[in-house]
Parts: C-alpha cells; sequence; structure tokens
C-alpha cells in the first residue's frame, strides 16, 4: 500500500537559517506529491505539489523535488522566519484519486 | 482553489451528546471528505460524503456513531453522536481540486468533557 515518511519532530532553528524537513514515499505507480502546512488553530493549506519526476514545486521560498530514484520529496526553504512555526504534512496522491495519504506531521518551531 | 467554511470553529461538549458540524463550500463540488484529527497527530479519513448517495466510511468509522448529511453540492454536515472524551479531537471537511490537492475548511476544535 501507499505510505509517507515524515522526519521527527519538532524542528526547532533560529530565524534565517536553512530548512530541510525529510518525506519519503512508498507508492505504486507515479503519484503525485504535496506539502500540506498547518498554522496554529487553523486548518491545513496546500503549501506546494508535484506531479512527475523531476518536478520542483515551490511557493513562498518553500521547494521540493520529486526524486523517484530515491522516492523523496523533502521540503527545504533557504531562510526561515518565525511565521514559518507550523505543522507540515507531506502527502501522496495516486492519479485519479481524491484521498490522500498523509504523513504524520513535523512541527517547526523558529526562534527569532 | 476553492474556499470552506466550518461550523462551529470549537466547542465544549458533555459526554453522552451530540454535535453537528456543518461545511459550507463556495463552489459544486461532486465530493466531500471528513477527517478525524487527534492531538499532535496526522489526518485520518473519517467518510466520503457524495451528493445523492450514502457516505463511504473508512474502516474504524460507522454510520451510527458519525451520520453524514450531503443535501446539495455545496453543503454537508457531520455529527459526532454521543460522545465520549475520546472524541476530542479536530474535525476537518475538505474537497478535492484538479491536481489531485485536498482544500479544508480551517476545522471545528471538539473537546469532551
Amino acid at each position: 500500500g501507499n505510505s509517507v515518511t515524515q522526519m521527527e519532530g519538532p524542528v526547532t532553528l533560529s530565524e534565517e537559517a536553512f530548512l530541510t524537513i525529510n518525506c519519503t514515499y512508498t507508492a505504486t505507480g507515479y503519484p503525485s506529491l504535496f506539502w500540506y502546512v498547518q498554522y496554529p488553530g487553523e486548518g491545513l493549506q496546500l503549501l506546494l505539489k508535484a506531479t512527475k519526476a523531476d518536478d520542483k514545486g515551490s511557493n513562498k521560498g518553500f521547494e521540493a523535488t520529486y526524486r523517484k530514484e530515491t522516492t523523496s520529496f523533502h521540503l527545504e526553504k533557504g531562510s526561515v522566519q518565525v511565521s514559518d512555526s507550523a505543522v507540515y504534512f507531506c502527502a501522496l496522491s495516486r492519479l485519479g484519486s481524491y484521498i490522500p495519504t498523509f504523513g504524520r506531521g513535523t512541527s517547526l518551531i523558529v526562534h527569532p | 482553489s476553492a474556499v470552506i467554511s466550518q461550523k462551529p470553529s470549537r466547542d465544549i461538549c458533555q459526554r453522552g451528546t451530540s454535535l453537528t458540524i456543518q461545511c459550507q463550500v463556495d463552489s459544486q463540488v461532486t465530493m466531500m471528505f471528513w477527517y478525524r484529527q487527534q492531538p499532535g497527530q496526522s489526518l485520518t479519513l473519517i467518510a466520503t460524503a457524495n451528493q445523492g448517495s450514502e457516505a463511504t466510511y473508512e474502516s474504524g468509522f460507522v454510520i451510527d456513531k458519525f451520520p453524514i448529511s450531503r443535501p446539495n453540492l455545496t453543503f454537508s454536515t457531520l455529527t459526532v453522536s454521543n460522545m465520549s472524551p475520546e472524541d476530542s479531537s479536530i474535525y476537518l471537511c475538505s474537497v478535492g481540486g484538479e491536481g489531485n490537492e485536498q482544500f479544508f475548511g480551517p476545522g471545528t476544535r471538539l473537546t469532551v468533557l
């Protein structure tokens, strides 16, 4: 079956530090890959996505590249801000399916 | 994208009572989804709600405990019945996008005493 594995949190960084949150997946076929962000007290928002191998999704300074050879979709940002403090969820969705498989989520805490 | 609202945003309820959560979408959609997010956990799909048919429940969730209505293409309700403290969670509704992504409502934060 499908599964998504994320690094455990919390990840604690100082402002302007470099961020990497690891995500690897197991899936049949060629899924679409997503990162969602959940700010405190809110629902999930789509942050970025990639639909095929070597695609790079990007948004708000965050990037992730669909690596089929390593079945990974690591989230990166060059310089985090306090406002980036949130829980980040990696997810995959098979073609034709609206029901994603979510990772456990990684909490990011950014200190001033 | 879709804009989704939920009511109530939060509630504190007594055990044994029921709470109905409303989900409103700003456009017509075929499928709506209900999720539960227990404290510090990921999302668990409760059921898929299609307009004009019975909801499809995931393993571990039953209609008697989580009845769902889907009266039209922009609205759905989820009822949490006969609540216990274990039902304390965030309940989220969502709809699918064209690229297999999902758009989520802000969630309903439920505490059962």
